[in-house]
């Protein structure tokens, strides 16, 4: 079954750090995402990309954080100067054109990066 | 504002009894529902949805979910679990035209033996 792959499964930054997790969508979605879960908290919404661009972001996603798709596989997000409070499980998502019924996007995750800035 | 609440933080219960967690979003005219588990370590897998159509949805392991459209609901329910089924559980909302997913913040499934 196809899969969502992210790398690295695990980084560790020191503050101030520029950190760059990655991301390979499967192949026929065409729309992209990126969540985060700060340790025993809920699953937050960071940003969604569509058409080589953002189409929805949250107020979580500032100037620091930037996404990227530098080629047809890859999916990156960016985070510029890293700070304590980012260290999370980042999420990537996928999904493939909205359901043709009912125009919805259905998630398929990776099994996520977590971050420790120190 | 757009919310997902989900009642119960914690579920613990026997193995082989049944289980309710429970899912509430504030209300819209159209709204699609997913309930996602997590076991430990892992990613977020699909458990099952509600696109539209009939409002009892089945989904992997056994599960089921209803979609109350009058009491804003989608409750979760399997009716003998098993120890294999401990996980963290989020019920999730995406509202018609939107973008994003929208999460609650999980209910913590322990089955005991």
């Amino acid at each position: 079954e196809p899969e969502v792959t992210q790398t690295p499964s695990h980084q560790v930054t020191q503050m101030g750090q520029e950190v760059i997790l990655r991301c390979v969508p499967i192949s026929n979605h065409l729309y992209f995402y990126w969540y985060r879960q700060i340790l025993g908290q809920k699953v937050e919404f960071l940003v969604s990309f569509y058409n080589n661009e953002i189409s929805e972001k949250s107020e979580i996603f500032d100037d620091q954080f930037s996404v990227e798709r530098p080629d047809g596989s890859n999916f990156t997000l960016k985070i510029r100067s890293t700070k304590l409070e980012d260290s999370a499980m980042y999420f990537c998502a996928s999904s493939p054109p909205r359901d043709g019924s009912s125009g919805a996007n259905v998630l398929t995750f990776g099994a996520g990066s977590r971050l420790t800035v120190l | 504002a757009q919310s997902v609440t989900q009642l119960d933080s914690q579920v613990p219960v026997f193995e082989e009894a049944p289980v309710e967690l429970r899912c509430n979003y504030s209300s819209s005219v159209s709204v699609y529902l997913f309930w996602y588990v997590q076991y430990p370590n892992q990613g977020l897998q699909l458990l099952l949805k509600y696109l539209s159509g009939s409002t009892l949805v089945k989904g992997i392991n056994g599960f089921e979910a209803e979609f109350n459209k009058s009491q804003t609901s989608f409750h979760l329910r399997k009716p003998s679990v098993h120890i294999s089924d401990t996980a963290e559980y989020f019920c999730a909302v995406t509202y018609t035209g939107g973008f994003k997913t929208i999460f609650g913040a999980g209910t913590r499934l322990f089955v005991k033996a």
